[in-house]
């Protein structure tokens, strides 16, 4: 099974920073099966980001990910107020999906 | 869009059983693989089971394996999680997302609260 840890646990940042969060897996990620989350208090996880890349639907351009193999990123250009969340990532390895502990985006 | 409702949680001692049920909104569903994930009081998001959209084919957290069963009836789009010889550790907001996005879950219920308390 393959084991996602992300880093940094919890980010201390202000609405208008650039926001890099890493995804790190245990052993390569099949055809880039890694997506992105957001969760809010309360609230369910959202879809922002799959195959590594392709944001979903809605989601403002303001979000984008990279990375393959191994190391993922999601980027937050410029970090709006709704965007104080816990990110999770996610991977798909043909008969099991795995999360990442979350990182915290909080304000500071 | 696809909205999903899940159901049938609540209190139940060690050892015990229920039923979580998910109604999805369209006919679409019948066409997305489905799936359980859960998260315990303060933790992260774990993937609990999954099944194709024929319902042929289903798979399970290691954790979970033996105690749950994942079904789907594509005639009354709905989803079900069977939970039995439950543990401490199943207590969790367990929510259905449906597999419209590749390798992802596109669309989310609001979850259902499963306690396991004597």
């Amino acid at each position: 099974e393959i084991v996602l840890a992300q880093s940094p646990g919890t980010l201390s940042l202000s609405p208008g920073e650039r926001v890099t969060l890493s995804c790190r897996a245990s052993q390569s990620v099949t055809s880039n099966y890694l997506a992105w989350y957001q969760q809010k208090p309360g609230q369910s996880p959202r879809l922002l980001i799959y195959l590594a890349s392709t944001r979903a639907t809605g989601i403002p351009d303001r979000f984008s990910g990279s990375g393959s193999g191994t190391d993922f990123t999601l980027t937050i250009s410029r970090l709006e107020p709704e965007d104080f969340a816990v990110y999770y990532c996610q991977q798909y390895g043909g008969s099991s999906w795995t999360f990442g502990q979350g990182t915290k985006v909080e304000f500071k | 869009e696809v909205q999903l409702v899940e159901s049938g949680g609540g209190l139940v001692q060690p050892g015990g059983s229920l039923r979580l049920s998910c109604a999805a909104s369209r006919v679409i569903f019948r066409t997305y693989s489905m799936h359980w994930v859960r998260q315990a009081p303060g933790k992260g998001l774990e993937w609990v089971a999954s099944i194709s959209d024929s319902g042929h084919i289903m798979y399970y957290a290691d954790s979970v394996k033996g105690r749950f069963t994942i079904s789907r009836d594509n005639v009354k789009n709905s989803l079900y999680l069977q939970l039995s010889s439950l543990r401490g550790e199943d207590t969790a907001v367990y929510y259905c997302a449906s597999n419209g996005a590749p390798a992802s879950f596109d669309i989310w219920g609001h979850g259902t609260v499963v306690t396991v308390s004597s």
